[in-house]
Order: structure tokens, then C-alpha cells, then sequence
């Protein structure tokens, strides 16, 4: 069965702070792996995937199949990526899953 | 071009009545999903469709939901007697399929049932 887990639901930091929300998951094969975004009054819409290795907007995220993790990471927060971010998972088929969701709040 | 587009943006119905949510996707993409948004959770795998066809619809919630697709383009996902706790934002997505595709989402209907 295909699982993804986000243990915090609000994460609060301080403009430039580091940041790193967490995402784990569950599936038996290879899994492609996805972080959304949905700011305040916009659609969710994707911010990046691992098989692209790609930085979006500072925020970085490592597949680490060890661990079944694919933590978002950004070394310093702005205001402006106050969001709700959501880890998805995407196994042998189309079905995409998502979990639960971490907002993001940054302060001033 | 167009993006994906989600029909009503806001329903209120009463407890009982039956419902029908609409979803228009880009063109093309093969792929189609539904999920449902209550407040202040995540987002829930509901149904997808590949075509017109619907490979997992594990997560439908009851017997009362039911999404059909036609012509690989428009979908409609219908609950039947409607109760309080279907509530949410409905969201449809689409794609062109294919595991590493992007979903592109539409702007959801808000469901109310009073």
C-alpha cells in the first residue's frame, strides 16, 4: 500500500531561519516522489519532484530510500513561503497520493 | 491555454439531496483524480481515472459516491444523499499520466451540506 506521512501540521520559524519539513513514506517499489504547495488563495500546484534534482525557490529535497524520507529543506525562510506544503507519492501506476499536509508559517 | 476547471466553485444542499461536482481538464491529459479537502486536513485520495477508465477506487468513502469520465475529458463525481459530513472542498487534478508527471489542479468546489 502506498503512504506518505507529514508528522507536523504547523511549523513555525523566524525569516531566515533554516527550514525542513518532513515527509515519510510507505511503498513496496520504486516511488516517485513530489512536494506541492498551496499559498494563501492560489491552487496547490508542484513545486518540485526528486527524479528532477532541481532547487525551486531555494527549497531543496533528497530521497533517502534508507530512511523512506524526502525532507524539504530551504537554509534561510522568507515571509513569502508561508504556505501549506504537501509530500506526494507516486507508485507502479498513476494514482498519486498525498499527505496530510505541514503549513508553513514564517514570521517577520 | 486553459487550465483545469471545477464546476460549481460553491454548492450548499440539504441533508439528502443528491449532488453532482464537475471537472473539466486540460486537454489531453489522460489522467484524472479526485480528492476531497475536509477543513483543516489533508488532502484525501478519493478516485483516479486512466482514459475513461477508473483502475482504484479504493478511496471512495461509500456507496453514495460514484465519478464517471467521458470522451477521456469531462468527469463528474456524484454523492447520493448527501450528509453533513461530506462537507469539504472536492479537488480534481489531471495530467498527462505517468509517474513523474505533474498534476495540474483546479480551483475545487466547496461543498456545503446543510
Amino acid at each position: 500500500a502506498q503512504r506518505v506521512t507529514q508528522p507536523e501540521k504547523l511549523l513555525s520559524v523566524f525569516k531566515g531561519a533554516p527550514v525542513e519539513l518532513k515527509c515519510n513514506y510507505s511503498y513496496s517499489g520504486s516511488p516517485e516522489l513530489f512536494w506541492y504547495v498551496q499559498y494563501s488563495r492560489q491552487r496547490l500546484q508542484l513545486l518540485l519532484r526528486h527524479i528532477s534534482r532541481e532547487s525551486i525557490k531555494g527549497f531543496t529535497a533528497d530521497l533517502n530510500k534508507g530512511e523512506t524520507s524526502f525532507h524539504l529543506k530551504k537554509p534561510f525562510a522568507q515571509e513569502e513561503d508561508s504556505a501549506m506544503y504537501y509530500c506526494a507519492l507516486s507508485g507502479g501506476t498513476d494514482k498519486l497520493i498525498f499527505g496530510t499536509g505541514t503549513r508553513l508559517q514564517v514570521f517577520p | 491555454g486553459a487550465g483545469v476547471s471545477q464546476s460549481p466553485s460553491n454548492k450548499v444542499t440539504e441533508k439528502g439531496k443528491d449532488v453532482e461536482l464537475r471537472c473539466d481538464p486540460i486537454s489531453g491529459h489522460t489522467a484524472l483524480y479526485w480528492y476531497r479537502q475536509r477543513l483543516g486536513q489533508g488532502l484525501e485520495f478519493l478516485i483516479y481515472f486512466q482514459g475513461n477508465s477508473a483502475p482504484d477506487k479504493s478511496g471512495l468513502p461509500s456507496d453514495r459516491f460514484s465519478a464517471e469520465r467521458t470522451g477521456e475529458s469531462v468527469s463528474t463525481l456524484t454523492i447520493q444523499r448527501t450528509q453533513q459530513e461530506d462537507s469539504a472542498v472536492y479537488l480534481c487534478a489531471s495530467s498527462q499520466g505517468g509517474k513523474n508527471t505533474e498534476a495540474f489542479f483546479g480551483q475545487g468546489t466547496r461543498l456545503t451540506v446543510v
